[in-house]
């Protein structure tokens, strides 16, 4: 079975630029989460869509991040502009079972 | 107060050790206790799963919750330098299937030979 897939790994943007990642989560998984994790942290949940559409966007910083999940797969996460305290580790993750998350490799986004 | 602490270490033993990981949480509600393992630069993947006070073992694995102290640990025996990790406790709310994950700051664990 195929793990989730993040892409780009890696990203350095200078501040105000703007930056999209991107996830697919693992088959037949109907929810999907981003997480925000910055050195030295958990991961901190930014986004969790059920199917396409949102069920808790409480802790996204809406005046900069967006998400959305079309046609409840793919999803692409955004940022615009970028801060340096955007820097950080964000992951995808994926479940059929709530508590039981699957986790993507991640994307390195460092804001200079 | 955070809703979940723990020790972030780093902790460091000698092959064979037994480890002792915890984390502690003020929320009641939290249903589901899990511990994740993070190698650096990889996403977290879920080691253990619990619901219920008591233990749960897995292997060189056992998982250890206390509902009324708020209190929760992971034991690795015999450990091995592949155990080389950051560990996270995370707790769940699930309403339906939608689970939300509150995780710990992480504590890294360095098992040397």
């Amino acid at each position: 079975e195929a793990g989730v897939a993040q892409s780009p790994r890696y990203k350095i943007i200078e501040k105000r630029q703007s930056v999209a990642f991107w996830c697919n989560p693992i088959s037949g998984h109907a929810t999907l989460y981003w997480y925000q994790q910055i050195l030295g942290q958990g991961p901190k949940l930014l986004i969790q869509f059920q199917n396409n559409g949102v069920v808790d966007d409480s802790q996204l910083p809406k005046d900069r991040f967006s998400a959305e999940r079309l046609k409840g797969v793919d999803s692409t996460l955004k940022i615009q502009p970028a801060k340096l305290e955007d820097s950080a580790v964000y992951l995808c993750a994926s479940t059929l079972r709530g508590y039981e998350q699957y986790f993507g490799p991640g994307t390195r986004l460092t804001v200079t | 107060q955070k809703e979940v602490e723990q020790d972030p270490g780093p902790l460091s033993v000698p092959e064979g050790a037994i480890v002792s990981l915890n984390c502690t949480y003020s929320n009641s509600a939290f249903q589901y206790f899990m511990w994740y393992r993070q190698y650096s630069r990889k996403g977290p993947e879920l080691l253990m799963y619990t619901y219920s006070s008591g233990n749960k073992e897995d292997g060189r694995f056992t998982a250890q919750v206390d509902k009324s102290s708020k209190y929760i640990s992971l034991f690795i025996r015999d450990s091995q330098p592949s155990d080389s990790a950051t560990y996270l406790c995370a707790m769940s709310i699930t309403t339906g299937t939608a689970s939300k994950l509150t995780f710990g700051t992480g504590t890294r664990l360095q098992v040397t030979l």
